[in-house]
């Protein structure tokens, strides 16, 4: 079984300051996704960014990118100019990939969050 | 294209009532799954389906029931309800494409209280 750890309950920042937001995980696979997921108070799940463990390139979206290191198991989200529409919860998640099924099986495996709040 | 769609929205069920929580996607995806979302622990995964007639358990099954008859469906049963399944559920759905997944799409949740 895999473990995401978020060790950031919350965060702070200043409108248009970039932050990063930290996730570890623990898993045997070799091959896997990770994701960010945003939760704004609407409570609607958003997904931010993907990346695909085997890819050594950082994904990036927009003012959104991660810093993925693999052997440290790191899989980090970096908010630039961040905006007020930022404040939410964000979530990292794990998805294993199967190659027998063809490309995963067993749902996302969350880390319990991190509430980030852009100050005006 | 309504994506991912989650009736209801919310509920209220005494201890001991049966419900079905019912999610629909309208994107031909073959992956689908549920979580229950709890103060300070994020989302687990109570069960999860890789394709019609395909369903497997997650990591909190217990008191939960699903079937996937359709690619279409896949709706939650909770068999006798207790207060500890107080909580807000999200089914999600998603693809493959040459061997490679891609992210889950979420439906906006229900929020189901038992008292």
């Amino acid at each position: 079984a895999q473990t995401v750890t978020q060790s950031q309950p919350e965060m702070s920042v200043q409108e248009a300051e970039t932050v990063t937001l930290s996730c570890t995980y623990d898993t045997s696979e070799n091959n896997y996704y990770l994701f960010w997921y945003k939760q704004p108070p609407s409570r609607q799940m958003i997904l931010v960014i993907r990346q695909e463990a085997y890819k050594q390139q950082n994904a990036t979206e927009n003012r959104f990118s991660v810093n993925f290191q693999k052997a440290a198991k790191s899989f980090s989200l970096k908010i630039s100019d961040s905006q007020l529409g930022d404040t939410a919860m964000y979530f990292c998640a794990f998805m294993k990939h199967d190659e027998y099924s063809g490309g995963g099986a067993d749902g996302l495996t969350f880390g319990k969050g991190t509430h980030l709040i852009i100050q005006p | 294209n309504a994506g991912v769609t989650q009736t209801p929205k919310f509920q209220v069920l005494k201890t001991g009532q049966s419900m079905t929580l019912q999610c629909a996607q309208d994107m031909n995806h073959e992956y689908m799954s549920w979580y229950r979302q709890d103060p300070g622990m994020g989302l687990r995964l109570i069960h999860y389906s890789v394709g019609a007639g395909i369903t497997d358990q997650g990591e909190v099954p217990n008191g939960y029931n699903v079937s996937r008859s359709t690619t279409e469906d896949f709706p939650l049963r909770l068999l006798s309800a207790a207060p500890s399944q107080t909580s807000v559920y999200f089914c999600a759905s998603s693809y493959s494409f040459l061997g490679v997944r891609y992210g889950y799409t979420f439906g906006s949740g229900t929020r189901l209280t038992v008292v």
